[in-house]
């Protein structure tokens, strides 16, 4: 079946401006994940999704980043007036649920803030 | 806080066996896994240990002692393919989700001809 799929795969924008990511997790799955990694580092959690409960948003790093998932599906990653620190690859994954371990990752959009 | 530590490359030839550490403190510890990322692309799970001792996958292996907050990611027979990025990540409950990873910055492993 299909994998977790992005869009864009690149993103180029300038300082100020918003920026939406989309991610499509595999289907039938419950729990939904958004990662941060800047060039050569580790990946950063951004934020949880697990069916209908509230979102843990613990690691969004300032109120400019916001996210949904809408009907359980796709997610929409929001940054508002972006900076340039906020240039990375942005990764989605998908897991079957809550208690399960395997993360499934999407081959992330590359955002450039100018 | 939640932190890991994992060497930041290492080299190998092909044939040859590679261990890969990674410790960690953190708190609400449930399991270590591993991840694979090829330059560009998107991390691929390897493996997972929830207790203590060696977890075996064909040429990966992975090991964890909780009590040593401590485990290993051991490649075998290293094929050129195997040279990539390996991520230790530590899966945590933080006020009730279960599923968060915590990511290392990664190891750069190059296998030499």
């Amino acid at each position: 079946g299909a994998g977790v799929s992005q869009s864009p795969s690149n993103k180029v924008t300038e300082k100020g401006k918003d920026v939406e990511l989309r991610c499509d997790p595999i289907s039938g799955h419950t729990a939904l994940y958004w990662y941060r990694q800047s060039l050569g580092q580790g990946l950063e959690f951004l934020i949880y999704f697990q069916g209908n409960s509230a979102p843990d948003k613990s690691g969004l790093p300032s109120d400019r980043f916001s996210a949904e998932r809408t009907g359980g599906s796709v997610s929409t990653l929001t940054i508002q007036r972006t900076q340039q620190e906020d240039s990375a690859v942005y990764l989605c994954a998908s897991s079957r649920g809550q208690g399960v371990y395997e993360q499934f990752f999407g081959p992330g959009t590359r955002l450039t803030v100018l | 806080g939640q932190s890991l530590e994992q060497p930041s490359e290492v080299t190998a030839v092909e044939g040859a066996i590679v261990q890969i550490n990674c410790t960690y403190q953190t708190s609400g510890f449930y399991g270590l896994s591993w991840y694979q990322q090829h330059d560009g692309g998107a991390p691929t799970f390897l493996s997972y240990n929830a207790l203590d001792g060696l977890e075996e996958t064909g040429r990966f292996s992975s090991f964890l002692s909780r009590s040593d907050s401590y485990g290993y990611l051991l490649l075998q027979e290293l094929q050129m393919k195997d040279s990539a990025s390996y991520f230790c990540a530590v899966r945590v409950r933080d006020g009730g989700a279960t599923n968060k990873l915590i990511f290392g910055t990664g190891t750069l492993l190059a296998v030499q001809p």
